[in-house]
């Protein structure tokens, strides 16, 4: 069984830039979690989307947003991007709505480079 | 947003040593606490859960307990091996809120 898959795996844009990143959740999952770690932080909640509804989000500005396809699959959009967008965006999914008492399984995330 | 603090931020011990650590949360609206290990390079992977305080679970030589009354949990890895050189994150969740916080983690080392 094919595991969470991000794509792409590393991204180089330009300030102002905007990126795009992906991630497919394992078969039969529903709800896809979007982390950011920062060099020298902890993972950050960015959002968190469920049968194509976005359930919740973190504290971070309206540029980051996305959105959950019919299939699951998730898209992270970073529009005017900041150099301190630089980061590992790390894509995770579950089984159910909520990650109370159910794992998350994550990818192996996409590395973005603002330059 | 809860503030989950893991100490200590990194830690080199021998092969053969026996080590802990503590993840630190806010004691009120408590749900569930996951521990996942990060290894270089790989995906985080699922430790535990543990919802109960006086939980303790146990996986091989890894091992952790929660105490919800005081907010913490410790993770123990018992006669470390190299292989169990990763990074251990605690995430404890809001309940309400319906995600989980990750602390920055502890940095194991084990030295053959």
């Amino acid at each position: 069984e094919a595991g969470v898959t991000q794509s792409p795996t590393h991204l180089i844009k330009t300030r102002g830039q905007q990126a795009t990143l992906r991630c497919s959740p394992i078969s039969g999952h529903t709800s896809v979690y979007w982390y950011q770690q920062a060099l020298g932080l902890g993972l950050q909640f960015l959002l968190w989307y469920d049968e194509g509804e976005e359930r919740n989000r973190g504290n971070f500005p309206p540029r980051f947003s996305g959105r959950q396809f019919p299939n699951y699959s998730s898209e992270l959009n970073v529009n005017a991007l900041e150099l301190e967008d630089s980061a590992l965006y790390l894509c995770a999914s579950s089984l159910g709505q909520l990650l109370l008492n159910t794992e998350a399984f994550f990818g192996q995330g996409t590395r973005l480079t603002v330059v | 947003i809860l503030n989950v603090e893991q100490s200590p931020q990194s830690l080199h011990v021998q092969e053969g040593d026996s080590t802990n650590f503590t993840c630190s949360f806010p004691s009120s609206n408590f749900y569930a606490l996951h521990w996942y290990r990060w290894e270089t390079a790989k995906s985080p992977e699922a430790l535990f859960v543990m919802t109960l305080n006086g939980d303790e679970k146990k996986k091989g030589r890894i091992s952790a307990t929660l105490n919800t009354k005081e907010g913490y949990s410790y993770l123990y890895i018992k006669g470390s091996q190299p292989e169990d050189s990763a990074t251990y994150l605690c995430a404890p969740n809001s309940g309400g809120y319906q995600k989980v916080t990750f602390g920055t983690g502890t940095k194991l080392q084990v030295i053959p």
